[in-house]
């Protein structure tokens, strides 16, 4: 069975511009959690997408945003790129209550 | 709201020694309680989790964490290090919240494993 995948591995960007991150789920999971993971903060939840809906997000501005599709993938966009956004952006696909990793897409903003 | 507290940033032991690595949670329900790694440039892998069923768990890898309420505590640990257990590893909580089901995680700060030939 395939794992959650996430595209591209790596990303490089420059200030001001936006971003865009995927990420497809296990098959079968209707969930995807999106996660930062910034040096020195530790892992931060950003977004949860179940059946379509954004159902919670952390506490991050609204310049992140993403959707589900109809096939469960998802995408988390992030405008107006800033300096600290640089980081490793980790989603996550889960049925129930466990949630099983992507290998991420590294972010790095110039 | 809940948290995860990781004792010891940085855990060094000698190949073949026990690995202890401690895990307080603070949480005003029952919560569900895993514990992640991650290698270097890698996204997280499932070790093992609690979900209220047996109090001792197994997970892959030769890792087991027992579950204590009394002490607020999910400790990971492993009779016998290896090279290749060489890693990050992180304790994460969630819980439902109070309007409806989200399963977030809230993560500690992780903990990184070495260990020495």
């Amino acid at each position: 069975e395939a794992g959650v995948t996430q595209s591209p591995t790596h990303l490089i960007k420059t200030r001001g511009q936006q971003a865009t991150l995927r990420c497809s789920p296990i098959s079968g999971h209707t969930s995807v959690y999106w996660y930062q993971q910034a040096l020195g903060l530790g892992l931060q939840f950003l977004l949860w997408y179940d059946e379509g809906e954004e159902r919670n997000r952390g506490n991050f501005p609204p310049r992140f945003s993403g959707r589900q599709f109809p096939n469960y993938s998802s995408e988390l966009n992030v405008n107006a790129l800033e300096l600290e956004d640089s980081a490793l952006y980790l989603c996550a696909s889960s049925l129930d209550r466990t949630q099983f990793f992507g290998p991420g897409t590294r972010l790095t903003v110039l | 709201a809940q948290s995860v507290t990781q004792l010891g940033s940085h855990v060094s032991v000698s190949e073949g020694a026990l690995v202890l690595l401690r895990c307080n949670y603070s949480s005003s329900v029952p919560p569900y309680l895993f514990w992640y790694v991650q290698y270097p440039n890698q996204g997280l892998q499932l070790l093992l989790k609690y979900t209220s069923a047996a109090t001792l768990v197994k997970g892959i890898n030769g890792f087991e964490a027992e579950f204590k309420k009394s002490e607020t505590s999910f400790h990971l640990t492993k009779p016998s290090a290896h090279m290749s257990d060489a890693a990050e590893y992180f304790c994460a909580v969630s819980r439902r919240n109070s309007g409806g089901s989200n399963y977030k995680l809230t993560f500690g700060k992780g903990t990184l494993l070495t260990v020495n030939p």
